[in-house]
């Protein structure tokens, strides 16, 4: 596609409930990542992929946060258990090069 | 890890006059300084970037310098418009197909 996808764009969730944020990045490109936004904070980093490996997962903020690639290109943020403060945008970017990454729209959860 | 602060949180100016928005980080291996502009409920978009062979970067309007003896890098917009009232985000990253850390954003009000 022409830019980075993300689906769904809006989720409200209820406490507790599972979610699962999908992403499909710019055809042919290598690397992709997830972040995570708060309300008037920048972009926190949660995992990076290049293909298939998930070659870091330092951020993700608890066991409750689980991501993959399985076939190299879509991937999928999964949340479960969801709590007030998983309430943020979940931003995906992809990158061709290894330093120029784009960004999808995001995906924002609400947690009520 | 990579640490990335950035000053001021939050810039006003008039229309026409230069907004400056400056950057550091902590690890001396990140070699890839780009700037993204993210307007309200939109995703962040790059405007601009500097790798570290070189000081200085300069696109029609907007310009970036960097210092990699002090750990320094800034972002200047000349002539600022309406239209470049956003938040900016300026971040590093220390090899190709790592992650790119974020720095916390600056709220860019250009007052007509």
């Amino acid at each position: 596609g022409a830019g980075v996808s993300q689906s769904p764009r809006y989720k409200v969730a209820k406490r507790g409930q599972d979610v699962a944020l999908r992403c499909d990045p710019i055809s042919g490109h290598v690397s992709l990542f997830w972040y995570q936004q708060a309300l008037g904070q920048g972009p926190e980093f949660l995992t990076y992929f290049q293909n298939e490996a998930q070659l870091d997962k330092s951020g993700l903020p608890s066991d409750r946060f689980f991501a993959e690639r399985p076939e190299g290109s879509v991937s999928t943020l999964k949340i479960q258990r969801t709590q007030q403060e998983d309430s943020a945008v979940y931003l995906c970017a992809s990158s061709l090069s290894g330093d120029t990454i784009y960004f999808g729209e995001g995906s924002w959860l609400t947690v009520v | 890890g990579e640490n990335v602060e950035q000053h001021p949180s939050t810039l006003s100016v008039q229309e026409g006059d230069s907004a400056v928005i400056k950057c550091t980080y902590s690890d001396s291996a990140s070699n890839y300084f780009p700037w993204y502009k993210q307007e309200l409920g939109k995703r962040p978009q790059l405007i601009i970037d500097i790798r570290s062979n070189v000081g200085e970067k300069k696109d029609q309007r907007i310009a970036v310098t960097l210092n990699k003896t002090a750990k320094h890098f800034s972002l200047h917009i000349t002539e600022t418009q309406p239209e470049d009232s956003a938040v900016y985000f300026c971040a590093a990253m220390k090899t190709s197909y790592d992650k790119v850390i974020f720095g916390p954003g600056t709220s860019l009000s250009v007052i007509p």
